[in-house]
Parts: C-alpha cells; structure tokens; sequence
C-alpha cells in the first residue's frame, strides 16, 4: 500500500522560511516523479512543483519560482519543499503527491497534507 | 497556460438519480483530462485518468468522456457516499491546471 506521511501544521511569518517534507513507503520511490499541490482552506487545488524520479529536473509555477523549492532524497524516500520568502496568500495545505508513472502530470496518491499558516 | 472551466459549481441529486458534471479547457488538450473527487475532510482521490480510464478500485458508475476542449464525468445511481467536490485538471500543457470544482450534494 503506497503510503505518503507528512510532517506537521506550522505557522509562520510573512518573509519566513520553513521545510515541508513527506516520507513515502509502498512503492520504488525512486522510480516515480513527485509533485507538490496546494490547496488554500476552503478553496481549489494549484500544482506548484515536480522533481523528476533521479532527481535532476525540477519545474515550478510562477508564484512559487525563486522562492520555493523541491527536493527529494531516494535514500530516505523522502520528498521536501522548502519554503522562503513566505507571503499571506501562501497559506494552504501543502500535499505531496505520487506521479501515476513515471511522470504523467497525474497523481494517484497524496499524503494528508500539511497546513501552513502565514500569518503575523 | 491552459484554463480549466468547470459547470456547473453546485449540482443537487437524489440518490438513485445520474450526475453530469462538465470540464471545458481554453485550448485542446486531446484527451489529456484527469478527474479526482474530494470528499469533505479528505485528500484528493484520483477517479479517471486519459479522459475515459478509470483508476484502480474506482467503481463502473463513474465514467468520462470527452476530447479537445470538452469532458463529462458522468456518476450513474448516486450514492450518499458521493458527496464531493469533484475537480477536472489537464496534464497536455505545462504547467498542469486545475478546474474550479463541481460540488456535488445528495439530497
């Protein structure tokens, strides 16, 4: 059973900076692209970015390019964002994101999600 | 990039009754739609992938249809269960864009 957990809600400031990160198990990890998604309370799902399985090509939307980004060590099976330059309007909840195979653009699994506040 | 419509933004049934629910994209994506469903309090689910292929474990009263700029996911015999909010995305063009969501109630 693929499985994706992770870590916990954070709250954080405007221009702060923070790390997500999503443990995987259940599948060969190496073997799949990852995306994160996010998902403000209350509203729909925006795609921000993808790691492709080795590792070596990353993608971003343009709200997030330059301030955000995706990482992932196949070691740990583990998959991170790391956030910075944080603004309000960043507040949602942050899923990691399995690709359906290989990279498709598509995703069958999601973790729970990790609610990230901006605030002051 | 692409923009996804959807229609309409709340669609009311009764159990028993088919729900058709509308994806419309600014520019042809062949038949590159993906649908999942979203259950109050839950995480996306991956329904159909590819406009018409369902994903594993997905029952046979949710079907898609479409290609171009125009796709259906059609739930035949509701079922309480399928309250959701039900979101279209496509993968053809980069960066791949979601639809605003049909919420779906069951009566």
């Amino acid at each position: 059973e693929v499985q994706l957990v992770q870590s916990g809600a954070v709250v954080v400031q405007p221009g702060g900076s923070l790390r997500v990160s999503c443990v995987a198990s259940g599948f060969n990890f190496g073997a799949f692209s990852m995306h994160w998604v996010r998902q403000p309370p209350g509203k729909g799902l925006e795609w921000i970015a993808l790691i492709s399985g080795p590792g070596d090509n990353t993608f971003y939307v343009d709200s997030v390019k330059g301030r955000f980004t995706i990482s992932r060590d196949n070691s740990e099976n583990s998959l991170y964002l790391q956030m910075s330059s944080l603004k309000t309007e960043d507040t949602a909840f942050y899923y990691c994101a399995k690709d359906r195979t290989g990279t498709t653009w598509s995703f069958d699994s999601w973790g729970r999600g990790t609610l990230v506040t901006v605030s002051s | 990039e692409f923009v996804v419509t959807q229609s309409p933004a709340t669609l009311s049934l009764s159990p028993g009754e088919s729900a058709t629910l509308f994806c419309r994209v600014s520019q042809s994506v062949t038949n590159n739609i993906v649908w999942y469903q979203q259950k109050p309090g839950q995480v996306p689910r991956l329904l159909i992938f590819d406009a018409s292929n369902r994903a594993t474990g997905v029952p046979a009263r949710f079907s898609g249809t479409g290609s171009g700029t125009d796709f259906t996911l059609t739930i035949s015999s509701l079922e309480p269960e399928d309250l959701a909010v039900y979101y279209c995305q496509q993968r053809y063009n980069w960066p791949p864009t979601f639809g605003p969501g049909t919420r779906l109630e069951i009566k």
